[in-house]
């Protein structure tokens, strides 16, 4: 089992802080999505990173795939209480066709 | 915007019991997934599906779990004989490239094995 590792597990912030999620492997992946989960549903595809040290942005979130891409990293500036939910990382090995999620990090944004 | 569909929404069955979970992938799509996630833990992948045949499964998906899409457009997954370590929330995705493996995810069917 390739075992993705997130961090921290909880985060609970203030309006307008920054924050940095972590995602970390042993494993090589040949792609790496962010998604977010609301409760009761299913996790939202907010990106997908492919090339060593890509950087992607969307809006106040950036994301950065590690140039080992064995890693990865979700950066939200200025965080809005909107943005309150699980973010999980996910990874599709080379030459597989499943996709192995990260344990998940909660962030809750208080007002 | 095309989604995928998932029935039930929530679905309570007896211990021993079989359990069908219907999904309606994206039409174009032609790659389709269950996971798993049990209350408060990970996500877990099932089973992946192309050209009506299991491409990949883990461990979890033994012999109680099989995977079907029996007219062209439901793809469905059943546990024969359910267990209590069975509940869970089931999401069926689809995807429409292999490359680069997004995944579009339904809402989840809950299910509560008592």
């Amino acid at each position: 089992t390739q075992l993705l590792e997130q961090s921290p597990q909880f985060l609970s912030i203030q309006e307008g802080e920054n924050l940095t999620v972590y995602c970390n492997s042993s494993s090589v992946f040949s792609s790496l999505q962010w998604y977010r989960q609301e409760p009761g549903e299913g996790p939202v595809l907010l990106v997908t990173v492919v090339t060593g040290g890509e950087v992607k942005k969307l809006k106040r979130l950036t994301f950065q795939f590690g140039d080992a891409r064995k890693d990865s990293s979700l950066h939200i500036t200025a965080a809005q209480p909107g943005d309150t939910g699980l973010y999980l990382c996910a990874g599709i090995q080379t030459g597989a066709n499943n996709l192995f999620f990260g344990t998940g990090t909660r962030l809750t944004v208080i007002p | 915007e095309p989604e995928v569909t998932q029935t039930p929404s929530h679905q309570v069955t007896q211990m021993g019991q079989e359990v069908i979970l219907r999904c309606v992938p994206i039409s174009n799509h032609l790659y389709f997934y269950w996971y798993r996630q049990i209350l408060g833990q990970k996500v877990e992948f099932l089973v992946s599906f192309y050209n009506n045949e299991i491409s990949e499964k883990s461990e979890i998906f033994d012999d109680q779990f099989s995977v079907e899409r029996p007219d062209g457009s439901n793809f469905t997954l059943k546990i024969r004989s359910t267990k209590l370590e069975d509940s869970a929330m089931y999401f069926c995705a689809s995807s429409e490239s292999y490359v680069t493996g997004e995944l579009f995810f339904g809402e989840g069917s809950r299910l509560t094995v008592l």
